[in-house]
């Protein structure tokens, strides 16, 4: 089955303990993406990635890192996680743009609170 | 910022055809009007795209108006699983290769028994 997957679902973490949210997908797709979602704010995008080692910021990217060492993996990761960073996580890949369309697989989400 | 606007929120009666606004006044002429849903807090869920010609899947119809400043997703026997936001969005020019998708607000749908 077509899958984004993300781990872990929930999280409850303290201001500056690092922490890593892992995505995969399996379908091979090129590009990633990592959004937050916050009431009232919509989702937003944090980073993305078009290909393997190659990744770009999105509107909100200020306390994160990422990574895309494999085309299926693309880890979000939070250095210092503060309580700003308390949100809903969303990982997503689709095929690279070609041709001008296309469509993005959403993970299920991760919620996470930083105390 | 996004480059759609959507009512906030609209109410459907179950078995009836909901139809959803979608105002990009300023789209160009290469970008692609899309469809999502997101269902509770679930991950958003594609519904259809199309450029200038309506377009039709299994779920929804896609109407875009012939100057395409306006389009309208058509769900056209409404359950009451289709309860969620819907998002329109126009591809993000700023980005040269069409990969920040920017979602707004979107439009919260009430499917009523």
């Amino acid at each position: 089955e077509a899958q984004v997957t993300q781990n872990p679902r929930y999280l409850i973490t303290v201001t500056g303990k690092k922490l890593t949210v892992t995505c995969s997908q399996n379908m091979n797709h090129e590009y990633m993406s990592w959004y937050r979602q916050d009431p009232g704010l919509g989702l937003r995008q944090i980073y993305y990635s078009m290909n393997v080692e190659v990744t770009d910021k999105g509107d909100v990217p200020e306390g994160y890192k990422v990574s895309r060492k494999e085309k299926r993996n693309f880890p979000l990761i939070l250095e210092s996680p503060s309580p700003n960073q308390t949100s809903l996580y969303f990982c997503a890949s689709s095929l690279t743009f070609e041709g001008g369309s296309y469509e993005q697989y959403f993970g299920p989400g991760t919620r996470l609170t930083v105390t | 910022d996004a480059k759609t606007t959507q009512p906030t929120s609209m109410d459907c009666a179950e078995g009836r055809a909901a139809n959803l606004p979608c105002n990009h006044s300023t789209i160009s002429g290469n970008e692609y009007v899309y469809w999502y849903r997101q269902i509770h807090s679930q991950g958003p869920q594609y519904i259809i795209h199309g450029l200038k010609n309506n377009e039709t899947n299994e779920m929804a119809s896609l109407i875009i108006t012939e100057d395409r400043k306006s389009s309208t997703l058509i769900l056209p026997h409404a359950t009451l699983r289709d309860t969620a936001v819907y998002y329109c969005i126009v591809r993000d020019s700023r980005d040269n290769y069409g990969q920040n998708f920017v979602f707004g607000p979107g439009t919260r749908l009430s499917v009523l028994p």
